[in-house]
């Protein structure tokens, strides 16, 4: 049984050029978060979607960053224009309707230089 | 506001000994805590969680407590070992909100051997 699968682990980015972050959720699961942490800080949340539909986007910055959950496939983040601040590790969690546990996968670790 | 926070950002116990972790929150309508454990470099991983109809839960080595009287939970694991080592966040489900979790800041456990 397989757990939540992000990829990539690592992204390295150049100051202005795409991020794009992959969630693939614990089969059966249809609710997808994404969470932010930055270094010695706890996660905080950014969206909240179950397929093909955002839920909850309370916390994601009005610009430069989107998210999806299709029909098929994974969930993607996408930040545009990267910039330093944007540095960080990106976790996905998925979850069955809730409130219940929610599996984190490893996160992805995005670097902007 | 809605806030999730820590007493102590590092605790360092003796191998064998039992630790305390301690967590404060400020929403009374939250109804679900998880306990989540960060080993460096990797996803936090669930370790116990409690809803707000109980006062007390307990796992394999762990226990949890919830007071509501005082917005205040804590995470006792008994004979702490050198593999507990690691961050340790208490997260706070907000009604309502699907699995939308609000994380503390995090409190680093050191075992001594």
């Amino acid at each position: 049984n397989a757990g939540v699968m992000q990829n990539p682990r690592h992204l390295v980015r150049r100051r202005g050029q795409e991020a794009r972050l992959r969630c693939s959720p614990v089969k059966g699961h249809s609710h997808v978060y994404w969470y932010r942490q930055l270094p010695e800080e706890g996660l905080k949340f950014m969206v909240y979607l179950q397929k093909e539909n955002i839920i909850d986007e309370s916390g994601m910055p009005k610009e430069r960053f989107s998210a999806e959950f299709p029909k098929e496939g994974p969930s993607i983040l996408r930040i545009q224009q990267v910039v330093r601040g944007d540095s960080a590790a990106y976790f996905c969690a998925s979850s069955p309707p809730g409130p219940t546990e929610a599996f984190f996968g490893q996160g992805t670790r995005l670097t902007v230089v | 506001g809605e806030s999730v926070g820590l007493h102590l950002p590092t605790l360092s116990v003796q191998e064998g000994d039992n630790s305390i972790i301690n967590c404060a929150y400020s929403n009374s309508a939250s109804d679900y805590f998880i306990w989540y454990k960060q080993e460096s470099g990797k996803g936090p991983q669930f370790i116990i969680d409690i809803r707000s109809n109980m006062d007390k839960r307990q796992g394999q080595r762990v226990t949890v407590l919830l007071n509501k009287t005082v917005k205040h939970l804590s995470l006792q694991i008994a004979a702490t070992q050198p593999g507990d080592s690691a961050v340790y966040f208490c997260a706070e489900n907000l009604t309502g909100g699907g699995n939308k979790l609000t994380f503390g800041t995090g409190t680093q456990l050191k075992v001594e051997l």
